[in-house]
């Protein structure tokens, strides 16, 4: 039972445009989302979180939105850089912290020169 | 200041036998959770140690254990290693529960 998905497996965007990695959720005891980034033979980086009293938190390139309604979350990169390419892992979990994290299967980004 | 580390990269085990997995947590972290990642899934969490006492643990069966030692290393044991218990094991630790730090991983192949 995949109670994080990240329904596409696969994006590619050119260099300068934005990036838009989507992230679904079933379980609305989820209260803490987190995107991560992981480059291959390296274990995943923390991007940037957001809390479930929040819409929409930014950290330079990178925003995430959340829609509680429809227990989406998405991950915007603008400008898209071709040092973003990397697997790209949603994680939610109920615990108001990063306790017993869930982690979707991840979605690869590629970004063309 | 150094990251996470884990040893070994790489470990090939056969059938029935245990293989132990240690991981080294950022100074000064206190929580250490391990994942497993199998093939063409998403990490799926195993257990939480923190100040040397389980936390919580995961849907995994009980050959899977380990334990936290008074510097927070951990040490993950699976025992009578199957076929599928083939993955990449991730560490992360954390001191304050939110932002998790990730090692590099061991990759263990069950033959």
């Amino acid at each position: 039972d995949q109670q994080v998905k990240q329904n596409s497996p696969s994006l590619s965007v050119q260099e300068g445009r934005i990036s838009i990695l989507n992230c679904d959720y079933t379980n609305s005891m989820f209260d803490y989302f987190l995107w991560y980034k992981k480059y291959p033979a390296e274990g995943p980086t923390f991007l940037i979180s957001i809390s479930s009293i929040k819409d929409k938190n930014e950290d330079g390139r990178f925003t995430v939105f959340l829609n509680k309604s429809a227990k989406h979350l998405s991950l915007h990169i603008v400008p898209s850089q071709p040092g973003d390419s990397a697997v790209y892992f949603c994680a939610a979990s109920a615990t108001g912290g990063s306790e017993k994290l869930v982690f979707g299967k991840g979605m690869k980004l590629t970004v063309n020169p | 200041e150094a990251g996470v580390t884990q040893s070994p990269t790489h470990l090939i085990k056969t059938r029935a036998q245990q293989a132990t997995l240690r991981c080294s947590p950022i100074s000064g972290h206190t929580s250490v959770y391990w994942y497993q990642q199998a093939l063409g899934l998403g990490l799926q969490f195993l257990l939480w140690y923190d100040e040397g006492e389980e936390r919580n643990r995961g849907n995994f069966p009980p050959r899977f254990s380990g334990r936290q030692f008074p510097n927070y290393s951990s040490e993950l044991n699976v025992n009578a290693l199957e076929l599928e218990d083939s993955a990449l094991y991730l560490c992360a630790s954390s001191s304050d529960g939110y932002e998790q730090y990730f090692g590099p991983g061991t990759r263990l192949t069950v033959t």
